[in-house]
């Protein structure tokens, strides 16, 4: 069965610095989805950038950037220029290629932004 | 609307009560999903509407949940008998048919439901 495993569940970075939060899934298919998601306050479910696997260039969204490391299993995001608003609950989450609305998603890592 | 809407945002209530919780999702969006964020997880999936029917109702966890969209628009999340294991954040999430998670594909802010 497929599993996501963040095992930070906390962490934390100064304004303006670059984090990195980690998330590693365990599959047996060979094409899917990745996502990260950030969840807010407002607990709206906001997606920050997508990868699909069968692509090998990670993908990119302005200060978002991933590392999509397909045979390792592993699907990290780097968030650089940390900004007061980027504070918020990230979870990664792993879609299967023939479903629409059917995810597994990590535990989520709380990421606090310190001025 | 420009987004989906979920009301009401917190809603507490006693166990063995009924409870309704509605979602407006964006104008257009014909596939509407019903999920539940147990705190400290991730959203799990409850229902999926596809128009007005139900097209994939496998993730609700018992008879006690039932949800309705009668027009195709707004729908209503009815959970009866309510217990303190209900409580939790439900989103609603809308798209166009044909489209899924991460493309086109819109989460209210939920309602917290408080079971006491």
């Amino acid at each position: 069965a497929q599993t996501v495993t963040q095992s930070q569940p906390e962490m934390s970075v100064q304004e303006a610095e670059t984090v990195t939060l980690s998330c590693t899934y365990d599959t047996s298919e060979s094409d899917y989805y990745l996502f990260w998601y950030k969840q807010p306050p407002s607990r709206q479910m906001i997606l920050v950038i997508r990868q699909e696997a069968y692509k090998q260039q990670n993908a990119t969204e302005n200060r978002f950037s991933v590392n999509f490391q397909k045979a390792a299993k592993s699907f990290s995001l780097k968030i650089s220029d940390s900004q007061l608003g980027d504070a918020a609950m990230y979870f990664c989450a792993y879609r299967f290629m023939d479903s629409n609305y059917q995810l597994i998603w990590g535990a989520g890592t709380k990421l606090i932004i310190k001025p | 609307g420009a987004g989906v809407s979920q009301t009401p945002s917190n809603k507490v209530t006693e166990k063995g009560k009924y409870v309704e919780l509605r979602c407006d999702p964006i104008s257009g969006h014909t596939a509407l999903y019903w999920y539940r964020q147990s705190l400290g997880q991730g959203p799990e999936f409850l229902i999926y509407f596809q128009g007005t029917g139900a097209a994939d109702d496998s993730g609700l966890p018992n008879d006690r949940f039932f949800a309705v969209r009668p027009e195709g628009s707004v729908s209503t999340l009815k959970i009866q008998r309510t217990e303190r294991g209900d409580s939790a954040v439900y989103l609603c999430a809308s798209s166009l048919t044909g489209t899924g998670v991460g493309y086109g594909y819109t989460f209210g802010s939920g309602t917290r439901l408080t079971v006491v």
